[in-house]
C-alpha cells in the first residue's frame, strides 16, 4: 500500500496564478479530507468528503477556493488566484473507520 | 465549541528519560481521541487512538496514553525516550469525521 499520494511536494507560485493540489487517497477509504497546515493557525479542516461527494466545505477561506472528487481515487483543490497568505502546506487525508492516514503534504509558497 | 489544547509549546527532555505530552479535551460526549506525531517536512503519523473500553492505550513506537474522564485529558507517554523521538506531537479529537487538532508539542531530545 503506497499511502496517502500527494503532489506536488513543492510548489511555488506567483500571487495571481491557478494552483492545483492533487491528492491520491488510499483504495477503500470512503473519506478524503483537506487540511492546511500554518505557524499561526495550526492544522484546519478545509472539506471533507465521503464516497465521493463534498460534506463540509465550511473550513474552505473564500470562493477562491474550490476542491473537487472526480471519483474514489483522485481529488484535488484548486486555488484561483492565489495570494501570498495561501502560502502554507496542504495535506490530505483518507479515512475508513476512523483509520486516518496523511500524505506527506504540499508545501504552497506564493510569491 | 469542541477543542483540544496542548498547554505545552515545548518540551526538552535528556534520552533515556520519560515523556508525558498533556491533552485536555473539551467535547459534549467523550470524542475520539487520538495522537499523531509529525517528523520535519513529512505528513502525520497516527501513533495511537482511542475509542471506548481501556482506558489505557497502547500505540507504536513504544508510546502508550491514558484516558481520563474526570480530567478531561488523554496524556501521551512514554517510558524511555529515543533520539529519534524528536518531532512535534499533536493531540486530536473528533465526535464525527471532524478531527479537531491542539496546536502541537514539539519534543527535542538532548543526548
Amino acid at each position: 500500500d503506497a499511502g496517502v499520494i500527494q503532489s506536488p511536494r513543492h510548489e511555488v507560485t506567483e500571487m495571481g496564478q491557478e494552483v492545483t493540489l492533487r491528492c491520491k487517497p488510499i483504495s477503500g477509504h470512503n473519506s478524503l479530507f483537506w487540511y492546511r497546515q500554518t505557524m499561526m493557525r495550526g492544522l484546519e479542516l478545509l472539506i471533507y468528503f465521503n464516497n465521493n461527494v463534498p460534506i463540509d466545505d465550511s473550513g474552505m477561506p473564500e470562493d477562491r477556493f474550490s476542491a473537487k472528487m472526480p471519483n474514489a481515487s483522485f481529488s484535488t483543490l484548486k486555488i484561483q488566484p492565489s495570494e501570498p497568505r495561501d502560502s502554507a502546506v496542504y495535506f490530505c487525508a483518507s479515512n475508513y473507520n476512523y483509520g486516518y492516514t496523511f500524505g506527506s503534504g504540499t508545501r504552497l509558497t506564493v510569491v | 465549541a469542541q477543542s483540544v489544547t496542548q498547554p505545552d509549546i515545548h518540551i526538552t527532555v535528556s534520552e533515556g528519560a520519560s515523556l508525558e505530552l498533556r491533552c485536555n479535551y473539551s467535547y459534549g460526549a467523550t470524542p475520539y481521541l487520538f495522537w499523531y506525531v509529525q517528523s520535519p517536512g513529512q505528513g502525520l503519523q497516527l501513533l495511537l487512538k482511542y475509542f471506548s473500553g481501556d482506558t489505557l492505550v497502547q500505540g507504536i513506537k513504544g508510546f502508550e496514553a491514558e484516558f481520563k474522564r474526570s480530567q478531561s485529558s488523554f496524556n501521551l507517554r512514554k517510558p524511555s525516550v529515543h533520539w529519534s523521538d524528536a518531532a512535534e506531537y499533536f493531540c486530536s479529537g473528533g465526535s464525527n469525521y471532524k478531527l479537531t487538532f491542539g496546536k502541537g508539542t514539539l519534543l527535542t531530545v538532548n543526548p
